[in-house]
Order: structure tokens, then C-alpha cells, then sequence
């Protein structure tokens, strides 16, 4: 089946750093990514849409600068968050659809990354 | 915006025992789909539903989607400790373009 891999899977940083966490589609190629973020005991707040080639697209509420998005290739997507702090401390999780048409196709999900930020 | 529901929010079951979580969407979806996330773990795809009152099975699961729908369950059939689980429903709108829009989710604890 399809694999996602995302890296790295667990990351501490200190308060004002920036941390880049990845997303790979390992056996397709992945034209819009996902971003979630996902708090302890609840569900998956979608973030922002990663799309190749062009700007992501962000969810109400969402930071743009605070949250940066890079699609690169059609295999890798980046989320970098930056100046962090410890309310971005969260569980973030990207997924990617093996469809042309993302939003109605079945979600791979990379492992995730939490992030401490202290 | 879309939203959507899903109960119980916690369910604790002897094993052995049947397990029914409840999805139920404020807007008409396009299709249904089923995602576990086992504890530490991140969410893994079960299965997807489109026609309207569909029913499908995957060994001691089967899930249905409402006539109208709106609506969606998942139930187990004599639980076992490998059940164990958050299970989210998922679905997008009718609208094009629609996101996924995850339930909150129902966490599943089986005691052997």
C-alpha cells in the first residue's frame, strides 16, 4: 500500500527556534499534501493543503507566517514552524492522497511529529 | 462550516463484547470514511463508503452509510484487545472542493 514517511518523528526545541518537519510520499507521487494537527485526546484539525507547485492554502485561523508550507516535488512537502513556542507544542501529522482528486480520496498518513517546545 | 459528530466519545468494553461508534454530518456527504488510530499512533484508512445505505464488512467490522447520507456507523463484533483504538469517521462534503472534515473521534478500551 501506499507509504508516507514523516520526519522527524519526535523533536524538543527551545522557545524562539524554528523546526522544519517533512513529508514524503515513498511509492507515489502526491500533487496536494495535507497538513493536521492533532491535541492530546482529540481529533485532527486540518491546517493547510499543501499543493505542488504553488501556495498552499490555509485553514481559517491558521498563521501562513507562522506555519510555513513548501511543496517542493510531487514526493516531498515540508511544515516549518517557526519562532515556536510552547502553545505550538502539538502532534502534527501530514497525509497525502494517492487521487488526483484529494478531497474525496482516501488519506495516507505519515507516523507524525510531536513537538515540544519548551 | 460542515460539522461532524460522533458518539460516544469514550466506550469501554469487556472483550468479547460488541462496540457501535455513530457518525452524523450537518451537511450531506459525498462519501463516508473510517479511519483507527491506535494509542502513540497516527490514523490508518479502514475503508470508504459513497452509495447511499451501503453496508460493508471487513472481517468483525461492518460500517453502513445512511440513506440520506448524513450519517454513518462502525460496529465490532466480539471486540478483541487489538481493537483498541480512537476511530474517527471523515468525510467531505458534496460541495467540489470540499476538505475532509474528521469526527472527534470515539476511543475504544478493551478489557481481556
Amino acid at each position: 500500500g501506499a507509504v508516507v514517511s514523516q520526519h522527524p518523528s519526535w523533536v524538543i526545541c527551545k522557545s524562539g527556534t524554528s523546526v522544519k518537519i517533512e513529508c514524503r510520499s515513498l511509492d507515489f507521487q502526491a500533487t496536494t499534501m495535507f497538513w493536521y494537527r492533532q491535541f492530546p485526546k482529540q481529533s485532527l484539525m486540518l491546517m493547510a493543503t499543501s499543493n505542488e507547485g504553488s501556495k498552499a492554502t490555509y485553514e481559517q485561523g491558521v498563521e501562513k507566517d507562522k506555519f510555513l508550507i513548501n511543496h517542493a516535488s510531487l514526493t516531498l512537502s515540508t511544515l516549518t514552524v517557526t519562532s515556536a513556542h510552547p502553545e505550538d507544542s502539538s502532534f502534527y501529522i501530514c497525509s497525502a492522497s494517492r487521487s488526483s482528486s484529494s478531497y474525496n480520496s482516501p488519506l495516507h498518513f505519515g507516523n507524525g511529529t510531536r513537538l515540544t517546545v519548551t | 462550516g460542515q460539522q461532524v459528530m460522533q458518539i460516544p466519545q469514550y466506550q469501554h468494553v469487556q472483550e468479547g463484547e460488541d462496540f457501535t461508534t455513530y457518525c452524523n454530518s450537518s451537511t450531506t456527504l459525498s462519501n463516508i470514511q473510517w479511519y483507527k488510530q491506535r494509542p502513540g499512533g497516527h490514523p490508518v484508512f479502514l475503508i470508504q463508503l459513497v452509495k447511499s445505505g451501503e453496508v460493508k464488512k471487513q472481517k468483525r467490522l461492518t460500517f453502513q452509510f445512511g440513506e440520506a447520507k448524513k450519517n454513518s456507523s462502525l460496529h465490532i463484533t466480539a471486540t478483541q484487545t487489538t481493537d483498541v483504538g480512537t476511530y474517527f469517521c471523515a468525510g467531505p462534503g458534496e460541495t467540489s472542493g470540499s476538505r475532509l472534515t474528521f469526527g472527534e473521534g470515539t476511543q475504544l478500551t478493551v478489557n481481556p
